[in-house]
């Protein structure tokens, strides 16, 4: 239904290295967004898409909104060890207007 | 800094207390929300306030009750909570679009709840 899986669960990269990680759903999305977590504190919005097919940036971060409407793709160019910590999708549903959560991708970062 | 303030930051607390969680939020949202955030699971929706109205209770236990006087605060009301009630309460607002949704919410940094 409206559940969101988010992938991969944790990832453990070089630092300089890209990361790529995605939310899938079998559902309709109107919006997608991009939290990210740090240790003992909330999760901060990075990127929000609201329209087929968009293409947001934010710094190093990219973010894709998938042109079924049913997926989202976030995308980190040259990681920094300070990118570690817990990144979530939410999404809109088409019918609903609660956000539902992916479970996280756990990001670390050898330096 | 995201506009939305929580205290306390860290809280323990016994079986039999009765504390409270507060919630602030400067960035003229009409909507706020209470998430419970376990380990290793997806964040809980608990609480949604629109217009200090209630409309979300998402099968939440009685032993925790929001309280909602303005649009700009937020309370989480706790008593005879168990250990499994331990987590991360994190508190959120947003501005709500009518049909369109309520879009972006905005978090604050939680409470760090250890019920004894």
């Amino acid at each position: 239904g409206q559940q969101l899986n988010q992938s991969p669960q944790s990832m453990f990269i070089q630092e300089g290295e890209d990361v790529s990680m995605n939310c899938t759903s079998s559902s309709i999305f109107n919006t997608w967004l991009w939290y990210k977590q740090d240790p003992g504190e909330g999760p901060v919005l990075l990127i929000a898409l609201y329209k087929a097919g968009e293409l947001t940036s934010n710094g190093r971060l990219t973010a894709q909104f998938g042109i079924t409407r049913k997926d989202s793709f976030l995308n980190i160019s040259a990681s920094i060890p300070s990118d570690v910590g817990i990144y979530f999708c939410a999404g809109q549903p088409e019918y609903g207007n609660k956000l539902v959560f992916g479970a996280g991708t756990i990001l670390r970062v050898k330096s | 800094e995201t506009g939305v303030t929580q205290t306390p930051r860290h809280l323990v607390m016994g079986m039999t207390n009765k504390k409270s969680l507060k919630c602030e939020q400067h960035l003229g949202h009409n909507a706020m929300y209470w998430y419970k955030q376990s380990a290793k699971k997806p964040l809980e929706l608990m609480f949604v306030y629109n217009f200090k109205e209630q409309t979300e209770n998402n099968s939440v236990p009685s032993r925790f009750s929001p309280e909602c006087p303005n649009s700009s605060h937020l309370f989480l009301h706790l008593h005879t909570l168990q250990p499994e009630d331990s987590a991360l309460y994190l508190c959120a607002s947003s501005q709500d679009r009518g049909w369109q949704g309520y879009h972006e919410q905005y978090f604050g940094p939680g409470t760090r709840l250890t019920v004894t």
